[in-house]
């Protein structure tokens, strides 16, 4: 079946980038939009920004340019990057199969990783 | 602030009804597909209803979903206590150009 596993540090120091990478199994990559969306403690879900499996992205304007999505179809797996981070970065971080778009929306999320900015 | 409004919380009794509204706009609810996600304490989200009102292979039809205009819903029938869960309903916004959340509703069995 269909599989999604996050992995990264999880202590991020203050204005460093934090770095994921999802590892995916059970699917090839090609055909799929992908997405990463994190959840801060105690909070509600929160759409960082999805990927093509061509490499088009499209990045929630909230996070104001400091984040970059890509993917490498030959390690079948996507990675996220968050710059300058700050506390509110602090969240759980899932990747997921789909864009919220489309007759599915997002139909696979990975268990999640638990980043913390201090 | 959500972009997509529901109620943070709702409670019934075992087999009773329960609905769950999302109320969001012309740019999302209106015109695109609702989705929604049930998340129990520390674990992932999971897709429950796509499409408006399908359901994955796997979810019991106690689980129902509806929309009109710009306002979803989520309506959960026989209720049980394994239903007590965080339950986010989420739409494309043509505006952001990208997925928006409801703040979600946690759902006590009383």
């Amino acid at each position: 079946q269909v599989q999604l596993q996050e992995s990264g540090p999880g202590l991020v120091k203050p204005s460093e980038t934090l770095s994921l990478t999802c590892a995916v199994s059970g699917v090839s990559i090609s055909g799929y939009f992908w997405s990463w969306i994190r959840q801060p403690p105690g909070k509600g879900l929160e759409w960082i920004g999805s990927i093509h499996y061509t490499g088009s992205t499209n990045y929630n304007p909230s996070l104001r340019g400091r984040v970059t999505i890509s993917v490498d179809t030959s390690k079948s797996q996507l990675s996220l990057k968050v710059r300058s981070t700050t506390g509110p970065d602090t969240a759980v971080y899932y990747c997921t199969r789909g864009r919220g778009a489309g007759t599915y929306g997002m139909d696979v999320w990975g268990q999640g990783t638990t980043v913390s900015v201090s | 602030q959500s972009v997509l409004t529901q109620p943070p919380s709702a409670s019934g009794t075992p087999g009773q009804r329960v609905t769950i509204s999302c109320s969001g706009s012309s740019s999302n609810i209106e015109t695109n597909y609702v989705y929604w996600y049930q998340q129990f304490p520390g674990r992932a989200p999971k897709l429950l209803i796509y499409a408006d009102n399908q359901r994955p292979s796997g979810v019991p039809d106690r689980f129902s979903g509806s929309k009109s205009a710009t306002s979803a819903s989520l309506a959960i029938s026989g209720l049980r206590s394994e239903d007590e869960a965080d339950y986010y309903c989420e739409a494309w916004d043509d505006s952001l150009t990208g997925p928006v959340f409801g703040g979600g509703t946690r759902l006590t069995v009383l």
